[in-house]
């Protein structure tokens, strides 16, 4: 079983949905959670980072973290063609020396 | 402020052949990551570097691939000799420290035939 599951995708979805991104884990250990964007042939940039249980707000993106249930979300509001890119969860287990697990990434369209 | 500087950006190799990938971290970053991404996969972890130090290279497979950060700022990672499972985009990132936000460079996309 991986450490981090998330769904491949491919997702499409209208302009000015709501998108939910998802990502499930195994190891109780983590205790912190990223969000990642990457657009085709750039590298990974950081969205949203939380480390605490519930949801975490910022213009329209929203992540969300149960720890109970080891299951987090991102969510986009009014979703914009320029949001079509990959997205990654990311964990990490010891704050202070940031060793992150990487999901495998979920590839988003966003359609005009 | 400049970003992660990677080079070169696409290579292709034949197998058994080395190839080397270069990394310039944003200025003032002392830790330095290489990050390898197979096509539909997250990045995975191959070495950390505090400064000049090796922070972990637990998943580094050392019988191929080297890492050098000699003088605590550019970076190097070799691989000799590839193999075809080596096709990957290889990601470095760099952060202000440890526990600081890591900013990846574009990547090197990396084909072994």
């Amino acid at each position: 079983q991986k450490e981090v599951e998330q769904d491949p995708g491919p997702l499409s979805v209208p302009e000015g949905a709501i998108v939910s991104l998802n990502c499930t884990y195994s190891n109780s250990a983590f205790q912190y959670f990223m969000w990642y964007r990457q657009y085709s042939r750039k590298g990974p940039e950081l969205l949203m980072y939380t480390y605490s249980s519930g949801n975490k707000e910022d213009g329209r993106f929203t992540a969300q973290v149960d720890k109970s249930s080891k299951y987090i979300s991102l969510f986009i509001r009014d979703s914009q063609p320029s949001d079509s890119a990959t997205y990654l969860c990311a964990m990490g287990t010891n704050f202070g020396n940031e060793k992150l697990t990487f999901g495998t990434g979920t590839r988003l369209t966003i359609i005009p | 402020e400049a970003g992660v500087a990677q080079s070169p950006r696409y290579k292709i190799i034949e197998k058994r052949q080395s190839v080397a990938f270069w990394c310039n971290p944003i200025s003032g970053h002392a830790t330095l990551y290489w990050y390898q991404q197979i096509l539909g996969q997250g990045p995975k972890l191959l070495i950390q570097f505090q400064n000049n130090g090796v922070v972990d290279d637990s998943q580094l497979p050392k019988d191929r691939f080297s890492a050098e950060r000699l003088k605590g700022v550019d970076s190097t990672l070799k691989i000799q000799p590839a193999k075809l499972e080596d096709s990957a985009v290889y990601l470095c990132a760099s952060s202000f420290t440890s526990s600081e936000t890591q900013y990846f460079g574009p990547g090197t996309r990396l084909l072994v035939l």
